[in-house]
């Protein structure tokens, strides 16, 4: 079984200024993937970043970069430059390995931090 | 770009009654997904599809639900009997394979209101 955690219901970051928002994940597979998604309050559900088990190195997007940290099991996502814009629900998530026929791609989902960006 | 569209945004439903919320995934996708989120809440996993069948289904994916994709492009989700607690936000997602490259797109969701 997968889990992923996010143990910050709410931060607040002041604009122009980098934040980070933890995520810690467990999984017994050798192979996955971890997703970052932004719900803003209209609550669609928008891609930002993508680390696979065996990228080497960190992802980056623009302003946005995983801080993947494999032996500890975190994948923080750091936002530089924050934007008034940025305030919204953020998620971590996992895809499981797909060994066997067994996973199908489900994402597993953290809880969930809102992001306040104050000007 | 292409998009995962969703209909209608919002049902307002009857205890008891039964709905069917509407998914048009990515036309070359080929796995399809259902996701709830309660309000507040994590979203969770419902169920995959792919080769016209459910290849994957959570506990909460119970009898009173059931998927199909019809026509080759809709992709259906179907509560029989709605609960209280069926209220919450479904978003479909499709994806075009289980490679890495290939990303997850999701619709922007159908708010569910049971009353």
């Amino acid at each position: 079984a997968q889990k992923i955690t996010q143990t910050q219901p709410g931060m607040f970051v002041q604009e122009k200024e980098a934040v980070t928002l933890d995520c810690t994940y467990d999984t017994s597979d050798q192979s996955y993937g971890l997703f970052w998604y932004k719900q803003p309050s209209s609550g669609e559900m928008i891609f930002l970043i993508y680390q696979g088990s065996y990228d080497e190195q960190n992802a980056t997007e623009g302003r946005y970069s995983l801080n993947f940290q494999k032996a500890r099991k975190s994948a923080n996502l750091v936002i530089s430059a924050s934007q008034l814009g940025d305030s919204a629900m953020y998620f971590c998530a996992m895809r499981g390995n797909y060994a066997g026929g067994t996973s199908y791609g489900k994402l597993t989902f953290g809880q969930g931090t809102i992001l306040t960006v104050h000007p | 770009e292409p998009e995962v569209t969703q209909t209608p945004s919002h049902q307002v439903t009857q205890m008891g009654q039964e709905v069917i919320l509407r998914c048009v995934p990515i036309s070359n996708h080929l796995y399809f997904y259902w996701y709830r989120q309660i309000l507040g809440q994590k979203v969770e996993f419902l169920v995959s599809f792919y080769n016209n069948e459910i290849s994957e289904k959570s506990e909460i994916f119970d009898d009173q639900f059931s998927v199909e994709r019809p026509d080759g492009s809709n992709f259906t989700l179907k509560i029989r009997s709605t609960k209280l607690e069926d209220s919450a936000m479904y978003f479909c997602a499709s994806r075009a394979g289980l490679r890495r490259g290939n990303g997850y797109t999701f619709g922007s969701g159908t708010r569910l209101t049971v009353v």
